[in-house]
């Protein structure tokens, strides 16, 4: 597609329930990251996904979250019996291959979640 | 010592004026800059990259990096009120690994008053 696109653009749901929120890269972009972004707070890192090699998880703050990518293509980021502290802005982005360090990231206009 | 910092601001100057934001890093590392502007309530944008020392000019968006002391900065010549905005500064640290990954600043906020 022309740009990174999320879905939902907003999600409230109620603490303990599952969420799943989806990423549709750039077509072409082989690397796809997932950052959190909560109130008035910077970007943090959760997860990041090359290809076919193993995604680099480092950032993911707990067992509750894990996230999927098949290929090159859509990416889901699943959050288990959710929390209050779980909401946020969930942003997908996606960018060419890494072999070049130069290329920045193209981000999604995300996904506010909402615990309550 | 955090990975990227920033003054969080809020940076106010005058229409016209020129915007200095500064950003500073901890890995000597670090080989790729970026630079993102965040409307409120919108996704961060990216408006500049800068990779070898020295200026790089973009329209009214100058980016300066000196590797020696771990610093970039981002000068916005003749503000606007458009400008408004969050500024990020990101940092890559390379190849390998996890150092695909960009680290961000919190970023600093600009005001531009008419």
């Amino acid at each position: 597609g022309a740009g990174v696109s999320q879905s939902p653009s907003n999600k409230v749901t109620e603490k303990g329930k599952d969420v799943e929120l989806r990423c549709d890269p750039i077509s072409g972009h082989t690397a796809l990251y997932w950052y959190r972004q909560r109130l008035g707070q910077g970007l943090e890192f959760l997860i990041y996904f090359q290809g076919n090699s193993a995604p680099d998880k480092s950032g993911l703050p707990s067992d509750r979250f894990s996230a999927e990518r098949t290929g090159e293509s859509v990416s889901t980021l699943t959050i288990q019996r959710t929390q209050q502290e779980d909401s946020a802005v969930y942003l997908c982005a996606s960018s060419l291959d890494q072999l070049w360090t130069g290329y920045g990231y193209t981000f999604g206009s995300g996904t506010r979640l909402t615990v309550v | 010592q955090k990975e990227v910092e920033q003054n969080s601001g809020p940076l106010s100057v005058p229409e016209g004026a020129i915007a200095s934001l500064n950003c500073t890093y901890s890995d000597r590392g670090s080989q790729s800059f970026f630079w993102y502007r965040q409307y409120s309530g919108k996704s961060p944008e990216l408006i500049m990259s800068i990779y070898s020392n020295g200026d790089k000019e973009d329209g009214r968006f100058t980016a300066q990096l000196n590797k020696a002391s771990q610093y970039v900065s981002l000068l916005i010549r003749d503000s606007q009120p458009s400008d408004s905005a969050t500024y990020l500064c990101a940092v890559k640290k390379g190849r390998g690994g996890s150092n695909y990954k960009l680290t961000f600043g919190k970023g600093t906020l600009l005001t531009v008053n008419p």
